[in-house]
């Protein structure tokens, strides 16, 4: 079975550029979870979806964040425009409902210059 | 606040070693524990989870964590180490019946041969 997994794994861009990670789940998986890492620091949830609708996103930081779930399949989170303190590792999470434990993909380490 | 609590940042060991790892949580609830452990170049996985029953719980690769509510307590324990131990490990809580996971801010552990 497939696991969790994030495109790209590395991504450095400048301050005000664009940025979109993707996540795929575990298939059959209707939650998606989306987190950050910023150096150093304890993994914070970003928010979540169940299928195609967001059910909490009370983790993200400001409205240059935008995450969607086309489909209830895959996942996008676009940072627009980025700005140097969004740096950090991006994990995705998928889980079956009702949830066990949440698994996780290898990461999207942001860095923005 | 919903908060979890680690309470070494890095901890270094000879090979044989035991290991306590401490972590506590702050919740207003019921909560679900887990601990994670992510080997270096890879993604977070689960070492063990406790949702209810017996306190004490045995995970993957010779690790067990204790439950005390008492003490709003989680630690993570193996015997002996082994230099492949080394990685950093993550404690995280969940409210029952929730989604939200809240993670520590991570121990990493250097395992000396």
């Amino acid at each position: 079975e497939a696991g969790v997994t994030q495109f790209p794994s590395h991504s450095v861009i400048e301050k005000g550029q664009t940025v979109t990670l993707r996540c795929d789940p575990i298939s059959g998986h209707d939650n998606l979870y989306w987190y950050r890492r910023v150096m150093g620091k304890e993994i914070k949830f970003l928010l979540h979806f169940v299928k195609e609708s967001k059910q909490d996103e009370s983790g993200m930081p400001n409205n240059r964040f935008l995450a969607e779930r086309t489909g209830g399949t895959y996942s996008t989170l676009k940072v627009q425009p980025a700005e140097l303190e969004d740096s950090g590792v991006y994990f995705c999470a998928s889980s079956q409902n009702p949830p066990t434990e949440a698994f996780f993909g290898q990461g999207t380490r942001l860095t923005v210059v | 606040a919903q908060s979890v609590s680690q309470h070494n940042h890095h901890v270094i060991l000879s090979e044989a070693a035991s290991l306590e790892l401490g972590c506590n949580y702050s919740y207003g609830g019921t909560v679900n524990l887990f601990w994670y452990v992510q080997y270096p170049g890879q993604h977070l996985q689960l070492l063990l989870k406790y949702f209810s029953g017996d306190p004490l719980v045995k995970g993957i690769k010779g690790f067990e964590a204790e439950f005390i509510k008492s003490k709003f307590s989680f630690n993570l324990r193996k015997p002996s180490v082994q230099w492949s131990d080394t990685a950093e490990y993550f404690c995280a809580a969940r409210i029952v019946g929730g989604f939200k996971t809240i993670f520590g801010a991570g121990t990493r552990l250097f395992v000396k041969a």
